[in-house]
């Protein structure tokens, strides 16, 4: 793999299951985030991690959790998924030259 | 509070000059981004920017002047694939990324 990768593409879930969204860089890069994108509201942090074994609430927490066990993997998981919760989930890591954030293809998510 | 602001939606020809603007408010400054978004993919980046100033790069501008909480992406030559989103976002004081909705750029032949 190169980059970021994510999955699954799309899922459709019930109202009140448990879901986890897969991420994996192969960068090598230190810090990972999660975001999730509505329309006409931009991109909201929910989580993020600075490195390895720390993670980080942003600016939408509730409802998520993360977990960060080795550099290439930060799943995020909605413990009993809700309504409000359908929107497209975009995972990232930085590295480069400014630091600059590389995002994964995104995770298109409707709860029911 | 925290903010960024870029118009919603803007339209330009086929081959002109169009510039996105974006005022920011921030606790702090450490650089400004650039990222262009096509409908259904993700952000990818386009500039960064930390002194004052115009960089270029290619038919892309980016300019700065912190002193007014202002930038602008200056795209030239437009042409049918620039038609996406363009996300401006600022670094604050403790280099958390702040992001602005996005200005959707729509191109017409």
């Amino acid at each position: 793999i190169a980059g970021i990768t994510q999955a699954p593409t799309s899922q459709i879930l019930a109202a009140g299951r448990r879901m986890t969204l897969r991420c994996t860089q192969d960068m090598r890069h230190n810090a990972m985030y999660w975001y999730r994108q509505d329309l006409g509201l931009g991109l909201r942090l929910i989580h993020y991690s600075n490195t390895a074994g720390t993670t980080g609430k942003g600016e939408v927490p509730d409802g998520y959790s993360v977990s960060r066990a080795n550099t290439d993997d930060f799943p995020l998981t909605l413990a009993s998924a809700v309504p409000s919760q359908t929107s497209v989930y975009f995972c990232a890591s930085s590295g480069g030259d400014y630091n600059e954030q590389f995002f994964g293809p995104g995770t298109r998510l409707t709860v029911l | 509070g925290q903010n960024i602001d870029q118009p919603t939606e803007m339209t330009a020809t086929e081959g002109a000059i169009v510039q996105i603007n974006c005022t920011y408010q921030t606790s702090g400054f450490n650089g400004l981004f650039w990222y262009q978004q096509h409908a259904g993919e993700a952000p990818t980046f386009l500039s960064y920017n930390v002194l004052d100033g115009l960089e270029e790069k290619g038919r892309f501008s980016s300019f700065l002047s912190r002193s007014k909480g202002y930038s602008y992406l200056l795209l030239k030559e437009l042409q049918m694939k620039d038609s996406a989103s363009y996300l401006c976002a600022v670094f604050d004081s403790n280099y958390q990324l702040i992001w602005g909705a996005g200005t959707k750029l729509i191109i017409k032949p």
